[in-house]
C-alpha cells in the first residue's frame, strides 16, 4: 500500500520561505512523477509543480519563478520550496503520486500553511 | 494556458442520476481524471483515462470524454456522494485542474 506523508512549517510571514517535504511509503519510486499541489480556503486545486526520480522537474508558469522542488532517492522523499511568499500563498499544501497522463492516485494528508504578518 | 471548466454547483435527489461537466478544447483529445473531495480531507481519485475505476471505487461512479466535455455520472446517487468533484487532464507537460462542483444532494 502506498502512503505520502508530508510536514513542514505551518505559519510563515510575508517574503519568508515555504518548505515542505514529504516521504513516499510503499511503490516503487522510480516509475512515477511527484508533484506539489495547494488549494487555497474554500477554493478549488492548483497544481504547482513535479519532479521524476532523475530529477526532472515541470512547474506551473505562474509560480515556476519562485518554485523549486527537488527529491531525496536515497530516503525516497521529495521536497516543495516557495520563496517571498505572501498572503496569497496561504493554501492547503498537497504532495501526490502521479502516473503521467493517468491520473494523480495517492495524496498525502495535507498540510495547511498560513502567511500572516 | 489551458482551461478546464465545470459549473458550481450540481444538485442531485437521493437515487437519482448527477452528471458533472468539464468543458475544455478538444479535451476529447487527451484523458481526463476526476476526483472526489470532502469537507477536511485530501482528493480522492474515482475516474481515470475518461472512463476507468480504481479499485475500490463504487460502479455508480462512471465516465465519459467526447468533443469538448468529460463527464461524470454518478447513478444511484448516495448522501455519501455529497461532495466536491474537480476534473483534470494534461496540457502538454502541465497538469490542470477543474475549477471544482460542489454537489449536493437534497
Amino acid at each position: 500500500q502506498v502512503q505520502l506523508q508530508q510536514w513542514g512549517a505551518g505559519l510563515l510571514k510575508p517574503s519568508e520561505t515555504l518548505s515542505l517535504t514529504c516521504a513516499v511509503y510503499g511503490g516503487s519510486f522510480s516509475d512515477y512523477y511527484w508533484s506539489w499541489i495547494r488549494q487555497p480556503p474554500g477554493k478549488g486545486l492548483e497544481w504547482i509543480g513535479e519532479i521524476n526520480h532523475t530529477g526532472g522537474t515541470n512547474y506551473n508558469p505562474s509560480l515556476k519563478s519562485r518554485v523549486i522542488i527537488s527529491l531525496d532517492t536515497s530516503k525516497n522523499q521529495f521536497s516543495l520550496k516557495l520563496s517571498s511568499v505572501t498572503a496569497a500563498d496561504t493554501a492547503v499544501y498537497y504532495c501526490a503520486r502521479v502516473e503521467v497522463v493517468t491520473a494523480i492516485d495517492y495524496w498525502g494528508q495535507g498540510t495547511l500553511v498560513t502567511v500572516s504578518s | 494556458s489551458y482551461e478546464l471548466t465545470q459549473p458550481p454547483s450540481v444538485s442531485v435527489s437521493p437515487g437519482q442520476t448527477a452528471s458533472i461537466t468539464c468543458s475544455g478544447d478538444k479535451l476529447e483529445d487527451q484523458y481526463a481524471c476526476w476526483y472526489q473531495q470532502k469537507p477536511g480531507q485530501s482528493p480522492v481519485l474515482v475516474i481515470y483515462q475518461d472512463s476507468k475505476r480504481p479499485s475500490g471505487i463504487p460502479e455508480r461512479f462512471s465516465g465519459s470524454n467526447s468533443g469538448n466535455t468529460a463527464t461524470l455520472t454518478i447513478s444511484g446517487t448516495q448522501a455519501m456522494d455529497e461532495a466536491d468533484y474537480y476534473c483534470q487532464a494534461w496540457d502538454s507537460s502541465s497538469v490542470v485542474f477543474g475549477g471544482g462542483t460542489k454537489l449536493t444532494v437534497l
